[in-house]
C-alpha cells in the first residue's frame, strides 16, 4: 500500500498569513493526488485535484502543487473560514489512502 | 444540486450485522462510481470500498474485506454497504462520496453527511 506522509500534523497561523502543507507518498503516484478540506462536523470538501487543478467554487487563494512524490498544498492568505483539517489523498492505485491530516488553527 | 442521505447507522453488538444505505439525488447515478470512507471518532479518514458506475468492479480495503459488500441499485439510485462480523475497531462515522469517475478512481467530489456506527457490547 502506498503511504501518504502529511506534515505538520497541526499548524497555528494568523490572518492574511500564506499557510503550506506538505504531503509525501511512499512511491511515485505521478499527479494522482488530491487534497480535502473538513471542518468540525462536517464531511470532507474537495479542494484540489490532480495535484493542482482548483475544484469549482473553491477559492482561488487555495493551491496545490508536486507531482511522482512530493506535494504541496498552500493558502495564500489565511481567512478565519479556513479552520479545519486539511487531507491529501492518493489515487494511483487500490486501496487508496489518506494523509493523516493536518488540523490549522488560527492564532 | 447534488446530494447523498446516508442512513441505516446505530449501535450494534460485536458479531452482528449491519446494512448503511446511500441516496443520491441531483446526478446521474448510474455514471458514477461510488465509495465508502469511514473516519473513526476524533481519527482521519479511512477509505473503505469502491463500485464501479454498473456494479461491475469493486474494491475493499483489507481491513474490510470479506466481511463487508459494497452493491448498488441503479434503479433506486442507491448504494449499500453490508457489514458483516462487526468489531469494535469499525465503529466510525461512514460517507458514501462520489467518484468524479465511473469506471476508474479519482476525486471524491460530492459527499454525504455520514452515518454514525457504533460497535459496542
Amino acid at each position: 500500500d502506498i503511504q501518504m506522509t502529511q506534515s505538520p500534523s497541526s499548524l497555528s497561523a494568523s490572518v492574511g498569513d500564506r499557510v503550506t502543507i506538505t504531503c509525501q507518498a511512499s512511491h511515485d503516484i505521478s499527479i494522482f493526488l488530491n487534497w480535502y478540506q473538513q471542518k468540525p462536523g462536517e464531511a470532507p470538501k474537495l479542494l484540489i485535484y490532480a495535484a493542482s487543478n482548483l475544484e469549482t467554487g473553491v477559492p482561488s487563494r487555495f493551491s496545490g502543487s508536486g507531482s511522482g512524490t512530493d506535494f504541496t498544498f498552500t493558502i495564500s492568505s489565511l481567512q478565519p473560514d479556513d479552520i479545519a483539517t486539511y487531507y491529501c489523498q492518493h489515487y494511483d492505485n487500490v486501496p487508496i489512502t489518506f494523509g493523516q491530516g493536518t488540523r490549522l488553527e488560527i492564532k | 444540486q447534488v446530494q447523498l442521505v446516508e442512513s441505516g447507522g446505530g449501535v450494534v453488538q460485536p458479531g452482528r450485522s449491519l446494512r448503511l444505505s446511500c441516496a443520491a439525488s441531483g446526478f446521474t447515478f448510474s455514471s458514477y462510481g461510488m465509495h465508502w470512507v469511514r473516519q473513526a471518532p476524533g481519527k482521519g479518514l479511512e477509505w473503505v470500498t469502491v463500485i464501479w458506475y454498473d456494479g461491475s468492479n469493486k474494491y475493499y480495503a483489507d481491513s474490510v474485506k470479506g466481511r463487508f459488500t459494497i452493491s448498488r441499485d441503479n434503479s433506486k439510485n442507491t448504494v449499500y454497504l453490508q457489514m458483516n462480523s462487526l468489531r469494535a475497531e469499525d465503529t466510525a462515522v461512514y460517507y458514501c462520496a462520489r467518484d468524479n469517475l465511473a469506471a476508474a478512481i479519482s476525486n471524491l467530489d460530492f459527499w454525504g453527511q455520514g452515518t454514525l456506527v457504533t460497535v459496542s457490547s
